[in-house]
């Protein structure tokens, strides 16, 4: 199947400061990825979609400026936690679908944040 | 927007006896309704899926089922077994698949 990596996969850092977490897809062009964050026994929701070379579209309720998206590439979509505070600490998974595929995502092994 | 419930939470089996979860979708427009499986710290893995042109499919011990007049679908795992215990969440999407809603997940504890 398909291959979508992220990195990094743990990161610990102090209220306040700034993370980006990545997501590539690495054996296909990917127009579209997709940011979930799930926290401790909860589901994955939906936090945005990333559009390759246009601006990211949000879920209602997650806040565009403490959350960027980035996707300049076809292979490549970051995430930055701006100004992150204790209550951001989550896990947030990153997914894509090859082109032409309408069924599976693939997700990206995830991103534990913790905030201090 | 499309909302995905889950039902059980969580479910204890023995070890060789099957496992039943079921969830219901809201937008009948949704036409793509996976089921992933996830362990503990991992990244969800697909399972099975299903499209709204069939009502049943197999992949050897799992099975999902789909009544779209309902509005629900349904995962069946069979001769359960140690390593099928996990997070199984199942999801639902339209519009070619692009948006998956969640649903709320189910803790799998297969005993032996």
């Amino acid at each position: 199947g398909a291959v979508v990596s992220q990195h990094p996969s743990r990161v610990i850092c102090k209220s306040g400061t700034s993370v980006k977490i990545e997501c590539r897809s690495l054996d296909f062009q990917a127009t579209t990825m997709f940011w979930y964050r799930q926290f401790p026994k909860q589901s994955l929701m939906l936090m945005a979609t990333s559009n390759e070379g246009s601006k990211a579209t949000y879920e209602q309720g997650v806040e565009k400026d403490k959350f960027l998206i980035n996707h300049a590439s076809l292979t490549l979509s970051t995430l930055t936690v701006t100004s992150a505070h204790p209550e951001d600490s989550s896990f947030y998974i990153c997914s894509a679908r090859p082109p032409l595929n309408t069924g599976e995502l693939f997700f990206g092994e995830g991103s534990r944040l913790t905030v201090l | 927007g499309e909302n995905v419930e889950q039902h059980p939470s969580t479910l204890s089996v023995q070890e060789g006896d099957s496992a039943v979860i079921k969830c219901t979708y809201s937008d009948s427009a949704s036409n793509y309704f996976p089921w992933y499986k996830q362990e503990l710290g991992k990244r969800p893995q697909l399972i099975i899926d299903i499209r709204s042109n069939v009502g049943e499919k197999k992949d050897q011990r799992i099975a999902v089922t789909l009544n779209k007049t309902a509005k629900h679908f349904s995962l069946h795992i069979t001769e359960t077994q140690p390593e099928d215990s996990a997070v199984y969440f199942c999801a639902a999407s339209s519009g070619g698949g692009n948006k998956l809603t969640f649903g709320t997940g189910t803790q799998l504890k297969v005993e032996l």
